[in-house]
């Protein structure tokens, strides 16, 4: 069962097009939705992160919108460059164990931005 | 220098064998992880280790069993290496903040 789902599952934009990345989840105990960047040879990398008390947040070009009640949130890049062609995670956190969390993962999207 | 670095980047085996990938976090972290990403990127966590004690162990063949010498390395250990094994491993890192997640490069792991 797929907890976090994103869509779509790759974008091709032109530079300065604003590309959005999808995703909706079921579980009303997550609490926490980073996403994560991964470029090809590399691990994910975190990029921004919301907290379900917060319907947006920006940081720099990047931009998530949180729907609480849609159970929703996407991510937008302003003014994207070919530089951000890479593999955009959303994720979803709660509590596992004591203290700890754990970090669901959606598929993933592959955006491509062309020059 | 690294912050989670894993080794070897790359593992060719082949089936039936069995293999280890090493991963060192310098982030004074007391949470590791290991996600295993297949061939179409979808990221799966499969073990969490809290300050040497293991927390989270999802569903995973009793092939791969993860060990902790200190909070600071934590170390895969695949038996009997199946195709279905071949993929990329992360390791990764965090604070109790959830917010640090620190993933490694991978393992690219191909058994033929």
């Amino acid at each position: 069962q797929q907890q976090v789902k994103q869509s779509p599952q790759s974008l091709i934009v032109q530079k300065g097009g604003i590309p959005i990345i999808n995703c909706a989840y079921e579980n009303t105990a997550f609490d926490y939705f980073p996403w994560y960047q991964q470029f090809p040879g590399k691990g994910p990398a975190l990029l921004i992160a919301i907290r379900p008390d917060v319907s947006e947040k920006k940081e720099g070009r990047f931009t998530i919108s949180f729907n609480k009640s849609a159970k929703q949130f996407s991510l937008h890049i302003m003014d994207s460059q070919p530089g951000d062609s890479a593999t955009y995670f959303c994720a979803a956190s709660m509590k596992s164990g004591g203290s700890n969390y754990k970090l669901t993962f959606g598929k993933g999207t592959l955006l491509t931005v062309n020059p | 220098d690294t912050a989670v670095s894993q080794t070897p980047k790359y593992l060719v085996t082949q089936m039936g064998n069995d293999k280890s990938i090493k991963c060192e976090q310098n982030l004074g972290h007391d949470t590791m992880y290991w996600y295993k990403q297949d061939s179409k990127k979808f990221l799966k966590i499969m073990f969490s280790y809290n300050n040497k004690e293991l927390i989270i162990n999802e569903t995973v063949p009793n092939r791969f069993s993860p060990k902790s010498p200190d909070k600071a390395h934590l170390n895969l250990h695949i038996n009997s290496l199946e195709l279905g094994d071949s993929a990329v491993y992360f390791c990764a890192s965090s604070q109790l903040l959830r917010d640090s997640y620190t993933f490694g490069s991978g393992t690219r792991l191909t058994v033929v």
